[in-house]
């Protein structure tokens, strides 16, 4: 199986900061790598795909790059809405894998 | 507007039977990919099966590989997942999700559902 590790598994920033989190693979994934937030009590929702393209309706402000084993998703400013878990997933061969999350708390 | 609502949900006793349906609406059922997703409380994402646009070819995680079994029913624009010896450990929120693909850009999950809980406990 495709281990996706996540890092941070926690960050705390302020409205307006910069944030970036970073996603690893144990296998090389091309750039068939997407990002989904979720806020709590909600579905998760997809903001990123094949590595660096916005779904449609995201905020420019994400933006995502990154391929083989190593990715990054970053917020260019972060805003109130943008508190949540967000998570890296792999749907290049089975089993689909997920990072194990990480949390963006308000500090 | 893509819509996915599930059903189904609620309390089974370990060694117990469950199916649990995800309604489709607002696109061609029949021409997409679809995949069930947990959430056990207060953790992460699991990938659980995925079934393609046929229901000819499907995939599950070794997990729940010989307990449960995905389907649809594209003439109802139905997903299903029947659950079978279910374990404390499945206690989760399942969710339905489609699975968007181009070769360019490979595939993901573009739109979910919001949940359906089913609960493992004596």
């Amino acid at each position: 199986d495709i281990q996706l590790t996540q890092s941070p598994s926690f960050l705390s920033a302020s409205v307006g900061d910069r944030v970036t989190i970073t996603c690893r693979a144990s296998q090389g994934l091309g750039r068939y790598l997407a990002w989904y937030q979720q806020k709590p009590g909600r579905a998760p929702n997809l903001l990123i795909y094949a590595a660096s393209t916005l779904q449609s309706g995201v905020p420019s402000r994400f933006s995502g790059s990154g391929s083989g084993t190593e990715f990054t998703l970053t917020i260019s400013s972060l805003q109130p809405e943008d508190f949540a878990t967000y998570y890296c997933q792999q749907l290049t061969t089975y089993p689909v894998t997920f990072g194990g999350g990480t949390k963006v708390e308000i500090k | 507007e893509v819509q996915l609502v599930e059903s189904g949900g609620g309390l089974v006793l370990p060694g117990g039977s469950l199916r649990v349906s995800c309604a489709a609406s607002g696109f061609t059922f029949s021409n997409y990919w679809m995949h069930w997703v947990r959430q056990a409380p207060g953790k992460g994402l699991v990938w659980v099966a995925r079934i393609d646009s046929d229901g000819a070819g499907t995939t599950y995680a070794d997990s729940v590989k010989g307990r449960f079994t995905i389907s649809r029913d594209n003439a109802k624009n139905t997903l299903y997942l029947q659950m079978n010896s279910l374990r404390a450990e499945d206690t989760a929120l399942y969710y339905c999700t489609r699975s968007a693909y181009e070769n360019d850009s490979g595939s993901r999950n573009d739109h979910w559902g919001q949940g359906t809980l089913v609960t493992v406990s004596s």
